[in-house]
């Protein structure tokens, strides 16, 4: 089974710093996905990125982009200019498509604190 | 707003009570997906339906069961209602169901607060 850890329960950053969450997991799987989904106090999951393991190159969304550590297993999301708005919960999901199903397997979230 | 419904939003009940949830997925994806977000377990998969069949099974409790129509909207039944059910309940849709190359993203609807007194 695949496991995800999120060692950071909780960080802070300024406003229009960069911070980095950090995710580890554990697969035996050489093709998978991963994703990190943020969940701000509406408590709505909302995508924030995702990163085929098949691809060498980093994903970037905008601010957001992931430092992809495919031997190492990491899996780290850097936000740059923080924004007051990026103060939520973040999670880092697995998915492996190969096992025929599409659920994802979530770390316990980090809690992200923008400070003005 | 991702386009998936979800209803009601917060639902209060008593111990051994059932409640059902309701999910509407955006147009066009036939997969729906259920989990289970509580502060002791965290974000758990439940269980996935695809075009109406039964795709795949997380920690779901016997005591839950869930189904899909032929309207692609689903329905999450829990029985037997215990205080450890209370809980954030999520429904996501996707496109496809799994098993190929591609990846299929999760759209997440925003969820029903369950409540057991």
């Amino acid at each position: 089974a695949q496991t995800v850890t999120q060692s950071q329960p909780e960080m802070s950053v300024q406003e229009a710093e960069t911070v980095t969450l950090s995710c580890t997991y554990d697969t035996s799987e050489n093709n998978y996905y991963l994703f990190w989904y943020k969940q701000p106090p509406s408590r709505q999951m909302i995508l924030v990125i995702r990163q085929e393991a098949y691809k060498q190159q980093n994903a970037t969304e905008n601010r957001f982009s992931v430092n992809f550590q495919k031997a190492a297993k990491s899996f780290s999301l850097k936000i740059s200019d923080s924004q007051l708005g990026d103060t939520a919960m973040y999670f880092c999901a697995f998915m492996n498509p190969g096992a025929g199903s599409y659920q994802l397997t979530f770390g316990k979230g980090t809690k992200l604190s923008v400070i003005p | 707003d991702s386009g998936v419904t979800q209803t009601p939003k917060h639902l209060i009940t008593a111990t051994g009570q059932r409640v059902t949830l309701r999910c509407s997925p955006r147009s066009g994806d036939l997969s729906v997906y259920w989990y289970q977000q509580s502060l002791d377990q965290g974000l758990q998969f439940l269980i996935q339906y695809y075009n109406g069949e039964e795709r795949a099974k997380g920690n779901i409790l016997e005591r839950f069961s869930a189904q899909q129509f032929p309207d692609l909207h689903s329905e999450l039944n829990l029985s037997s209602l215990e205080l450890g059910d209370s809980a954030l309940y999520f429904c996501a849709s996707s496109v496809g169901s799994g098993g190929r190359k591609s990846t299929d993203t999760q759209y997440f609807g925003p969820g029903t607060r369950l409540t057991v007194l």
